[in-house]
């Protein structure tokens, strides 16, 4: 059974700080590994990995992913309160009958980023 | 961008009643659609994937009978929760595949909170 564990699974951080979110997964037939945000509704898109060592940015956020040990990891620099979210990891696959490729999802890190 | 329209947003039954939520993608034609269950402080469970024109795969321990799915169209899947229970209560959450080169890229609806008293 394909496995995505996140952690920490909470995180209380200031502004300004610095967070780094962890990913770690298990799977068979491994396509990609996204990241999304989740505030009240749900989620949306961050980012797609697909190859290991090429780091993704997009302002503040940062990922990157290694396919050999099986993570990845996703940084935000100079967090503000609109931060606060919980951010979830998904790994795609294919699917046990072999014709779709569907989403593992990991239980989320909770960041509260506090003024 | 792609665009996924759930209804209703918010939904209130009596238990015994059956649910039926819907899920569109707007500006664009969606031929996988997937569904998900998501329970208080909880992630995303795939309950099933839905096809166009073809009968959904449902994961296991989701009871096909209990929860149907249509995939009528490329724009439109419906899922219903019939004989719905208060342990039924949850965030239903729909995301449609769109095939971008290599991969599936899944836009999420906005997610239907399901409630069963």
């Amino acid at each position: 059974e394909d496995k995505v564990v996140q952690s920490p699974l909470s995180l209380v951080v200031h502004e300004g700080d610095t967070v780094t979110l962890n990913c770690s997964y298990e799977v068979t037939n491994f396509r990609s590994l996204l990241w999304y945000k989740q505030e009240k509704k749900a989620p949306t898109f961050l980012f797609m990995l697909t190859s290991s060592g090429i780091e993704k940015k997009s302002g503040r956020l940062s990922s990157i992913l290694d396919k050999k040990e099986l993570f990845s990891i996703l940084n935000i620099t100079a967090t503000q309160t609109g931060d606060s979210a919980v951010y979830l990891c998904a790994v795609e696959a294919l699917g046990s009958g072999g014709s779709n490729y569907k989403l593992t999802f990991g239980k989320g890190t909770l960041l509260t980023v506090n003024p | 961008g792609a665009v996924v329209s759930q209804h209703p947003s918010r939904v209130i039954c009596k238990s015994g009643t059956s649910v039926k939520i819907e899920c569109r993608s707007l500006d664009f034609q969606a031929t996988t659609m997937f569904w998900y269950r998501q329970f208080p402080k909880q992630s995303l469970m795939l309950m099933a994937t839905s096809n166009e024109g073809s009968k959904a795969t449902y994961e296991q321990g989701v009871e096909k009978d209990k929860f149907l799915i249509n995939h009528a169209s490329l724009t439109l899947s419906t899922l219903t929760v019939t004989s719905a229970h208060p342990e039924d209560s949850s965030f239903y959450i729909c995301s449609a595949g769109v095939h971008s080169g290599i991969s599936y890229e899944q836009y999420f609806g906005p997610g239907t909170r399901l409630t069963v008293t």
